[in-house]
């Protein structure tokens, strides 16, 4: 069963334009959501991350919304960069204190058009 | 460069071998994470150590094992190797205090042939 879902396998954006990538979870005891990306050949980087208590965090070109009742959250990159193509991980922690280890959904491939 | 190392790079071995992966966490950081990455499954979580500790267990198979030592590095040890065993291996450490966010290290690709 899997408790965090990223539905889009892969996301083509034109360079300069918002990228949206979506996550959807289940267990309604996650109280931390993280975005990491991924190049090829590398461990995931921590992009942003947030707090069940909160409904947006930003940094930078990069913006998580938190949606608790709908069980969804979103990454917004804006504007795009060839830079940002890679693979984004949603991923969420129930514990408040990392100690089951986080959860992931099974990535979705942003592809940046120049 | 998230500042955890993880050795070695990439490792071939045959069914039935036994292997052992490093992992170095972040300087201050007590808690170390091992995940495995194959080709369909995702990152899914192993084990976590906290100074030293076992403190967590995710879908960690029997024939593998971990240990944190007093340096606060860790291995994870994988033996009777299958197959299917084959994947990324990702150490993770978080700081005392912060330990939601994890920072990963280059991984491990262990190919089992």
């Amino acid at each position: 069963d899997q408790q965090v879902k990223q539905n889009s396998p892969s996301l083509s954006v034109q360079e300069g334009r918002i990228s949206i990538l979506n996550c959807d979870y289940t267990n309604s005891m996650f109280d931390y959501f993280l975005w990491y990306k991924k190049y090829p050949a590398e461990g995931p980087t921590f992009l942003i991350s947030i707090s069940s208590i909160k409904d947006k965090n930003e940094d930078g070109r990069f913006t998580v919304f938190l949606n608790k009742s709908a069980k969804h959250l979103s990454l917004h990159i804006v504007p795009s960069q060839p830079g940002d193509s890679a693979v984004y991980f949603c991923a969420a922690s129930d514990s408040g204190g990392g100690a089951d280890g986080l959860t992931f959904g099974k990535g979705t491939h942003l592809i940046i058009q120049p | 460069d998230s500042g955890v190392t993880q050795t070695p790079k990439h490792l071939i071995t045959a069914t039935g071998q036994r292997v052992t992966l490093r992992c170095s966490p972040r300087s201050g950081d007590l808690s170390v994470y091992w995940y495995q990455q194959s080709l369909d499954q995702g990152l899914q979580f192993l084990i976590q150590y906290y100074n030293g500790e076992e403190r967590a267990k995710g879908n960690i198979l029997e024939r593998f094992s971990a240990q944190q030592f007093p340096d606060l590095h860790s291995e994870l040890n994988l033996s009777s190797l299958e197959l299917g065993d084959s994947a990324l291996y990702f150490c993770a450490s978080s700081a005392p205090g912060s330990v939601d966010t994890q920072y990963f290290g280059p991984g491990t690709r262990l190919t089992v042939l």
